[in-house]
């Protein structure tokens, strides 16, 4: 089945713990992008990869890092969690031209920090 | 700076027709997304539209004025199920996607 694959869904962390969200896509899409998704606001991108080895920030970048080692697999870094960073998080992929094309949503990861 | 500004809310019957509006103040512009997302669940694409019109794809359709800055979805024979977002969202000049916040959408019985 052609999907997007978040890991966790659920975490709740303290401030200052390292962590990492996995993303996966088993469609060979090109594009991935991560997005954070807070109430009354629109879904705000973080990073996203045109293709391997190649990224760039998003409109949210602080505090958040990524890598693109792989086509399949593109997964969030957070070094130094803050409060500021709970949120719902979402990453996306599509075939090739970016966000001209149909983009795929992971189920999200529901992010806590304390 | 940019902006797209969808309802917060909006209440429909089942059976009817609801319409959810789209306006947008973009850098450039090279086409509009709908998306609908249920509640803790991800975005799924509904529709995209770069030429001005109506795109009718079965109970849904989008409409797109590029002049106006204005885009609806028009949902027909509402069902229960159609009760989540609609997200509105405009790919500016620089091909980045712009989101709107949403338009939470409740269908009574």
């Amino acid at each position: 089945e052609a999907q997007v694959t978040q890991n966790p869904r659920y975490l709740i962390t303290v401030t200052g713990k390292k962590l990492t969200v996995t993303c996966s896509q088993n469609m060979n899409h090109e594009y991935m992008s991560w997005y954070r998704q807070d109430p009354g606001l629109g879904l705000r991108q973080i990073y996203y990869s045109m293709n391997v080895e190649v990224t760039d920030k998003g409109d949210v970048p602080e505090g958040y890092k990524v890598s693109r080692k792989e086509k399949r697999n593109f997964p969030l870094i957070l070094e130094s969690p803050s409060p500021n960073q709970t949120s719902l998080y979402f990453c996306a992929s599509s075939i090739a031209g970016g966000p001209v094309d149909t983009q795929y949503f992971g189920p999200g990861t529901r992010l806590t920090v304390l | 700076g940019q902006n797209i500004d969808q309802p917060t809310e909006m209440t429909a019957t089942e059976g009817a027709i609801v319409q959810i509006n789209c306006t947008y103040q973009t850098s450039g512009f090279n086409g509009l997304f709908w998306y609908q997302q249920h509640a803790g669940e991800a975005p799924t694409f509904l529709s995209y539209n770069v030429l001005d019109g109506l795109e009718e794809k079965g109970r849904f359709s989008s409409f797109l004025s590029r002049s106006k800055g204005y885009s609806y979805l028009l949902l027909k024979e509402l069902q229960m199920k159609d009760s989540a977002s609609y997200l509105c969202a405009v790919l500016d000049s620089n091909y980045q996607l712009i989101w709107g916040a949403g338009t939470k959408l409740i269908i009574k019985p």
